[in-house]
């Protein structure tokens, strides 16, 4: 499986940009990134992915470097209910058509007045 | 309403006292996992099942079993639970070629 390297930690201002940082330079070429949030203890919310292209969504943005090894998180105006645990995750398939999410440790973001 | 039900939610128990853990959903969806979530090691997957009668282990199967003898219902069953079993646990599911895996509350489980 293609491991994930996230910072631990990261502060943002409420209403500003969180750009949250993902390193999986071991990526294969089928495998898509995921991102997820967990809020407290609750169970993890799914928040966008991607392939090859940069996406956006409701929530955030997902900007996907061209030779796939790191990936980018935007959410474009946080705000304090944003503060999580945010994964990155690499999703293998799995011989026989199944779905495996690997994950890291996720990077607590900090969404502070 | 699409959803994953965990139950129960909390739960205490004694080293060797048999437990089950249920998962439930809605969505007709043909892959179910199960995770544990300690601090500092992120979540890792315990069991998976890609559709009825068929399991497989994930990265940390020691000390639990699973089954899945209908598509919506994927048990977790610690057979004699000791407290290194101590843990929150989620289950998931998500439909093949689907992008969204759908987690459960979770259950917090206290063995003493």
């Amino acid at each position: 499986d293609a491991k994930t390297t996230q910072p631990p930690s990261m502060d943002c201002a409420e209403g500003r940009a969180a750009n949250l940082p993902c390193n999986h330079s071991t990526i294969s070429g089928n495998e898509y990134v995921y991102w997820y949030r967990q809020i407290h203890s609750q169970g993890p919310q799914y928040i966008i992915h991607g392939l090859k292209n940069n996406e956006t969504n409701e929530m955030a943005s997902l900007i996907i470097t061209e030779d796939r090894k790191s990936s980018t998180l935007i959410l474009p105006h946080a705000t304090l209910r944003d503060t999580a645990v945010y994964y990155c995750i690499v999703r293998h398939i799995l011989t026989g058509g199944g779905n495996k999410l690997t994950f890291g440790t996720g990077t607590q973001l900090k969404v502070e007045l | 309403e699409a959803q994953v039900t965990q139950n129960p939610r909390y739960l205490i128990t004694v080293t060797g006292k048999k437990l089950t853990v249920t998962c439930s959903q809605n969505m007709n969806h043909e892959y179910m996992s199960w995770y544990r979530q300690d601090p500092g090691l992120g979540l890792r997957q315990i069991y998976y099942s890609m559709n009825v009668e068929v399991t497989d282990k994930g990265d940390v199967p020691e000390g639990y079993k699973v089954s899945r003898k209908e598509k919506r219902n994927f048990p977790l069953i610690l057979e004699s639970p000791s407290p290194n079993q101590t843990s929150l646990y989620f289950c998931a599911s998500i439909n093949t070629g689907d992008t969204e895996a759908f987690f459960g509350q979770g259950t917090r489980l206290t063995v003493v």
